[in-house]
């Protein structure tokens, strides 16, 4: 069964504080991986990967994928108030034909 | 992108009844499916919806408690059954549009059972 998992569990920053998020996973057979960030309803999607070493960027956010070393970081720049919110990272499991979710970062960003 | 949107948004209900909660896409979509959250927790798939057969539920979740039909290519609802105190959660339904694997959620619905 896939699996994935990130670290730090939670995460509390001061504004203008870059932060590094990371994701790992077990996978039988690699399709995607995606990352979304969830304030209080649900989840909006950020990036989706699928190529190693391409980094993918979004205003201050980017994320980039080892699919040697199975895993993924997201990066936020000059973080604000606003980034507050859990960040979840997911994979898509060809197997079972769903998406397996991690627990989520919950990072907290402090004026 | 596809645009999801939820009925109800949320819903206090009693234990022992039932509540159906249905979700709309604007555009047609190839796959469906259907997440738990509960609070400080993150996302359990429930079910993935399929077009005109039985959905695939995951482990420990079963049909006559989550019943989930999908007559198209657009539309899903998904059935609580017979609530109890512990199926009070947030209820998403999700959709990938093609074959990208972009998937992307409804607001959600949640629900509290007394």
């Amino acid at each position: 069964e896939d699996k994935v998992v990130q670290s730090p569990l939670s995460l509390v920053v001061h504004e203008g504080d870059t932060v590094t998020l990371n994701c790992s996973y077990e996978v039988t057979n690699f399709r995607s991986l995606l990352w979304y960030k969830q304030e209080k309803k649900a989840p909006t999607f950020l990036f989706m990967l699928t190529s190693s070493g391409i980094e993918k960027k979004s205003g201050r956010l980017s994320s980039i994928l080892d699919k040697k070393e199975l895993f993924s970081i997201l990066n936020i720049t000059a973080t604000q108030t606003g980034d507050s919110a859990v960040y979840l990272c997911a994979e898509w499991d060809n197997y079972g034909q769903n998406f397996v979710f991690g627990p989520g970062t919950r990072l907290s960003v402090l004026p | 992108s596809a645009v999801i949107s939820q009925k109800p948004s949320r819903d206090i209900c009693q234990r022992g009844t039932s509540l159906t909660i249905q979700c709309q896409v604007d555009s047609q979509v190839t796959m469906m499916f259907w997440y738990r959250q509960q609070p400080g927790q993150s996302l359990t798939l429930i079910a993935t919806a399929n077009q005109g057969s039985e959905a695939t539920y995951e482990s420990g979740f079963v049909i006559d408690k989550f019943p989930i039909s999908r007559p198209n290519l657009t539309f899903s609802t998904l059935t609580v059954s017979n609530m109890s105190p512990e199926d009070s959660s947030i209820y998403l339904c999700s959709a990938i549009k093609d074959s990208s694997y972009e998937q992307y959620f409804g607001p959600g619905t949640r629900l509290t059972v007394t």
